[in-house]
């Protein structure tokens, strides 16, 4: 049984730039967050996407948006990249129950480099 | 904002008991407490989770106060392989979902 798959493992773009980073849910999970963990600090919450729509988000600008597919997988995209979006992106996924998120399981992460 | 205080790090000796506290004073009435590690920037690891009872799996227990202002983590024989960042979360609940909320995490470190 297949985790949560991320891609590409590792990237690195331009300032200016734009991105987009992928994710694969476990099996079972309808539900998707992304997190953004920095070097040395805990991951931070960006947002969260159910039913292929935004639930939650976290307090990061409107450059960090997402997408979520009708097979549960996710898009994060970031435009107009700063030097400071460097960091690990970490993937969740969960099964939604009621209004609450069970069996959260993170991916690898994919660790974005911004020159 | 992270609702959850740890120390920064902690030592133990191979084979004895780690016990890992944590702080989360202004814990809501129906927010769990989870427990994950990272260990080498890799995801994090699901340990233990809990609302105001004790828990205990193949991995661990988790003390939680009466008060549920505080819990503590036991990894009842460390080994070398438990040197990680632990961390203590709050599970928050929001309109439409609930999202793990990471404090800053305790450095284990294991040594024989």
């Amino acid at each position: 049984d297949a985790g949560v798959t991320q891609s590409p493992t590792h990237l690195i773009k331009t300032r200016g730039q734009q991105v987009t980073l992928r994710c694969s849910p476990k099996s079972g999970h309808d539900t998707v967050s992304w997190y953004q963990q920095a070097l040395g600090q805990g991951p931070q919450f960006i947002f969260q996407y159910y039913e292929e729509e935004e639930r939650q988000r976290g307090n990061f600008p409107d450059r960090f948006s997402g997408h979520q597919f009708p097979n549960y997988s996710s898009e994060l995209n970031v435009n107009a990249l700063l030097l400071g979006d460097s960091a690990l992106y970490l993937c969740a996924s969960s099964f939604m129950k009621g209004a609450e998120s069970y069996g959260y399981t993170f991916g690898s992460g994919t660790r974005l480099t911004v020159v | 904002d992270a609702k959850t205080t740890q120390p920064p790090s902690m030592d133990c000796a191979e084979g004895r008991a780690a016990n890992l506290p944590c702080n989360h004073s202004t814990i809501s009435g129906n927010e769990y407490v989870y427990w994950y590690r990272q260990i080498h920037s890799q995801g994090p690891q699901y340990i233990i989770h809990g609302l105001k009872n004790n828990e205990t799996n193949e991995m661990a227990s988790l003390i939680i106060t009466e008060d549920r202002k505080s819990s503590t983590l036991i990894l009842p024989h460390a080994t070398l392989r438990d040197t990680a960042v632990y961390y203590c979360i709050v599970r928050v609940g929001y309109q439409a979902g609930t999202a793990l909320i990471f404090g800053k995490g305790t450095t284990l470190s294991v040594s024989s």
